[in-house]
């Protein structure tokens, strides 16, 4: 079983929410780990967007729009990517990420396609 | 601003060597650790290895143990991925990437990537 499990693809239709999950691993508990959300457009490198940990404990990536937002569910054991008001540019991959045992895992990426 | 620059990629053997550089600026380097990402073709983000922000602790993936070596030198803002024993799969796209200043954990800025293709 993978470390961090996304959907694979979402679609959406513009001015609507997305919330893209990022599941982990039975064992690894999402209070305990700082997650990390990258956003990546075709043929460019990943732009951070932001970390969320807990209410206390977050952050979001310099000039990324308040529309971003990050949440955890602790009975679904996972970190949440919250995109509101979706733009036709937020059409893009979308990766998780946690450093765990000393090691940095990436999830397999979610592809957002806005409709 | 913060810009990182990649260079060193090309086409190599399996077996063969390369290494990476990156060319750091506008931001304090030697107060970061750095990372090193790779992309193969049409795939996923893969960690590769970090360094920390004075080059005493590195940590790898188990793709990367034995065969890569990652460093830096302060002096010159530039960061290094020494790669040996290369493999097919060992293709793509390879990124530096910064620390965000929170230990290993995160990373906030990413270089362009440099390519690195193993063939026959």
């Amino acid at each position: 079983q993978a470390v961090l499990t996304q959907p694979s693809s979402l679609s959406a239709s513009p001015g609507t929410s997305a919330s893209l999950t990022c599941t982990l691993r039975s064992g690894i508990n999402v209070a305990s780990y700082k997650v990390y959300w990258y956003q990546q457009r075709p043929g460019s490198p990943p732009h951070y967007l932001l970390m969320y940990k807990s209410g206390s404990d977050n952050q979001r990536g310099s000039g990324v729009p308040s529309r971003f937002s990050g949440s955890r569910d602790t009975s679904a054991n996972a970190g949440i990517l919250l995109i509101s008001g979706l733009q036709s540019e937020d059409e893009a991959d979308y990766y998780c990420m946690i450093w765990h045992r000393a090691v940095m895992v990436f999830g397999g990426g979610t592809k957002v396609t806005v409709l | 601003q913060v810009q990182l620059v990649e260079s060193g990629g090309g086409v190599v053997q399996p077996g063969g060597s390369l290494r990476l550089s990156c060319a750091a600026s506008g931001f304090t380097f030697n107060n970061f650790a750095m990372h090193w990402v790779r992309q193969a073709p049409g795939k996923g983000l893969e960690w590769v290895a970090v360094i920390s922000f004075d080059g005493n602790n590195k940590y790898y993936a188990d793709s990367a143990k034995g065969r890569f070596t990652i460093s830096r030198d302060n002096s010159k803002n530039t960061l290094f991925l020494q790669m040996n024993s290369l493999r097919v799969d060992d293709t793509g796209l390879f990124y530096c990437a910064r620390g965000d200043g929170y230990g290993y954990e995160g990373i906030d800025y990413w270089g362009q990537g440099t390519l690195v293709t193993v063939s026959s």
